[in-house]
C-alpha cells in the first residue's frame, strides 16, 4: 500500500522552462511534506518543505504547492537549469506509534533538464 | 556534505555471508534511520534508533538487525545474504525538528553475488 506516490518516473524539460514534479498521498495524518534531491552516487539532500496548514512555500527558484483536499502536492522549478537534473523524492512526515516522527518516501522522479 | 558518514562505500560479497554497514550521524543528532533502495525503487524505511534505543521498525527482514552505540554511531548487520539484498543502503540522522527533516549519508552500495 503506497501512501506516497510519484506517478511519473521521469520528466524532461528544456533549460529555462518550468519543471513541475507531482506527488499524491493517501494518509490524512501527514502534517509536513518534504522534497529531496538526489544526484547519482550521493545521498538524498533536503530541498524544501511545506506544512499541511499552508498551500504554498517558496525558496528561490523552488516552490511547493499543496492541495490538501486533493491530497496532492507539486514542486515547481523556475527557471530549470541543467544542474537541476537529478532524482526528486517527495516525502511525507507523520508521527508513528511511540512518538517517532517518520518520513514516507515516494518512488522518485528523474528530472532531466536539456541544455 | 550532510555531515552523515557511512562506511564502506561499496561492498561485494557472496550469498550466505554476513556484512556490517556503519553510520556516524551529524553532530548532535540523536536519531538514526536506515533505508534500503533497490533498483529503480524508492527509499524503503528499515529501522530507527533514538539515543541508543530502537524507536520504530519498518520493512526490516529478520535476517537484518541494527544497533546504536553510546557514541551514537549505528551499525546495520545483514546476514544470510541473498541476491535480492543487493541494493543501496542509506543512513540518515535527525534532530527530530517539527518537520522530521532527515539528513542522509552517501550510502553503501551492496552487491551480493
Amino acid at each position: 500500500d503506497q501512501q506516497v506516490k510519484q506517478n511519473s518516473p521521469s520528466l524532461s524539460v528544456q533549460e529555462g522552462r518550468i519543471s513541475i514534479l507531482n506527488c499524491d498521498y493517501t494518509n490524512s495524518m501527514f502534517d509536513y511534506f518534504l522534497w529531496y534531491k538526489k544526484y547519482p552516487a550521493e545521498g538524498p539532500t533536503f530541498l524544501i518543505s511545506i506544512s499541511s496548514i499552508k498551500d504554498k512555500n517558496e525558496d528561490g527558484r523552488f516552490t511547493v504547492f499543496l492541495n490538501k483536499s486533493a491530497k496532492h502536492l507539486s514542486l515547481h522549478i523556475v527557471p530549470s537549469q541543467p544542474g537541476d537534473s537529478a532524482v526528486y523524492f517527495c516525502a511525507a512526515s507523520s508521527i508513528s506509534s511511540g512518538s517517532a516522527r517518520q518520513l514516507t518516501f515516494g518512488s522518485g522522479t528523474q528530472l532531466t533538464v536539456l541544455p | 556534505d550532510s555531515g552523515v558518514t557511512q562506511t564502506p562505500k561499496h561492498l561485494i560479497t557472496a550469498t550466505g555471508q554476513r556484512v556490517t554497514l556503519r553510520c556516524s550521524p551529524r553532530s548532535g543528532d540523536l536519531s538514526v534511520y536506515w533505508y534500503q533502495q533497490s533498483l529503480d525503487q524508492g527509499l524503503q524505511f528499515l529501522i530507527q534508533y533514538y539515543n541508543g534505543e530502537e524507536r520504530a521498525k519498518g520493512n526490516i527482514l529478520e535476517r537484518f538487525s541494527a544497533q546504536q552505540f553510546p557514541d551514537l554511531h549505528s551499525e546495520l548487520n545483514l546476514s544470510s545474504l541473498e541476491l535480492g539484498d543487493s541494493a543501496l543502503y542509506f543512513c540518515a540522522s535527525s534532530k527530530e525538528d517539527r518537520r522530521g527533516t532527515q539528513y542522509f549519508g552517501p550510502g553503501t552500495r551492496l552487491l551480493v553475488l
